[in-house]
């Protein structure tokens, strides 16, 4: 099955700064990778996600680059904000509506 | 956009009894829905498929006597904790396929948080 890695599993940076956490998947059949954002005790929230027809894709301050060949996706967020700071996971599935696979997680802190 | 919510949204209850958690999609249809499980500081772990008028699929390593899964209908999903033990304890997590988008959403629920005594 399906197997996504994710680093770091925790990244402090200060207000302005710019952000990268990446994952790396196994399953060669996966096209369609989304990034979620998780504050304590809630649900997780899409905040961007890339299929594998595309190598980049950006929304504002984020940004989500695939290397299919490589098997990896990288999430790019510049100019944080301490509302930034939440958990992030990368998931992976063969299409969209397939279920999920996720990454352990990134915790990000961004500090004022 | 879609709404889909869970309920209830905390639970606690003795050890050995069983807790049913609902999933309903509540502004579209849901053919599948899934059931996540997401221990303390972790990921989320699928647990299951749910298939409407179908058995659900369950994961490695999950016990589908242990966690009922049933989805009578298009726009709801239960998942039954029999004989809950301490370790069951967990946040879970049920998301829906928006049928009318031809499938191409996922939308999560609020998640149900349960404590086993």
């Amino acid at each position: 099955g399906e197997n996504v890695e994710q680093h770091p599993s925790t990244l402090s940076v200060q207000e302005g700064d710019s952000a990268v956490i990446k994952c790396t998947y196994s399953d060669s059949a996966s096209n369609y990778f989304p990034w979620y954002k998780q504050e304590l005790g809630k649900r997780p929230q899409l905040i961007i996600d890339i299929r594998s027809n595309v190598g980049e894709k950006k929304d504002q301050r984020i940004a989500v680059t695939l290397n299919k060949t490589a098997k990896h996706f990288s999430l790019h967020i510049t100019e944080t904000q301490p509302e930034d700071s939440a958990v992030y996971f990368c998931a992976a599935s063969v299409n969209s509506g397939y279920a999920l696979n996720f990454g352990k997680g990134t915790s990000l802190l961004v500090t004022p | 956009g879609a709404v889909v919510s869970q309920h209830p949204s905390w639970v606690i209850c003795k050890s050995g009894t069983s807790v049913k958690i609902e999933c309903r999609s509540l502004d579209f249809q849901a053919t599948t829905m899934f059931w996540y499980r997401q221990f303390p500081k972790q990921s989320l772990m699928l647990m299951a498929t749910s298939n409407e008028g179908s058995k659900a699929t369950y994961e490695q390593g999950v016990e589908k006597d242990k966690f009922l899964i049933n989805h009578a209908s298009l726009t709801l999903s239960t998942l039954t904790v029999t004989s809950a033990h301490p370790e069951d304890s967990s946040f879970y997590i049920c998301s829906a396929r928006d049928v009318t988008s031809g499938g191409k959403e996922q939308f999560f629920g609020p998640g149900t948080r349960l404590t086993v005594l």
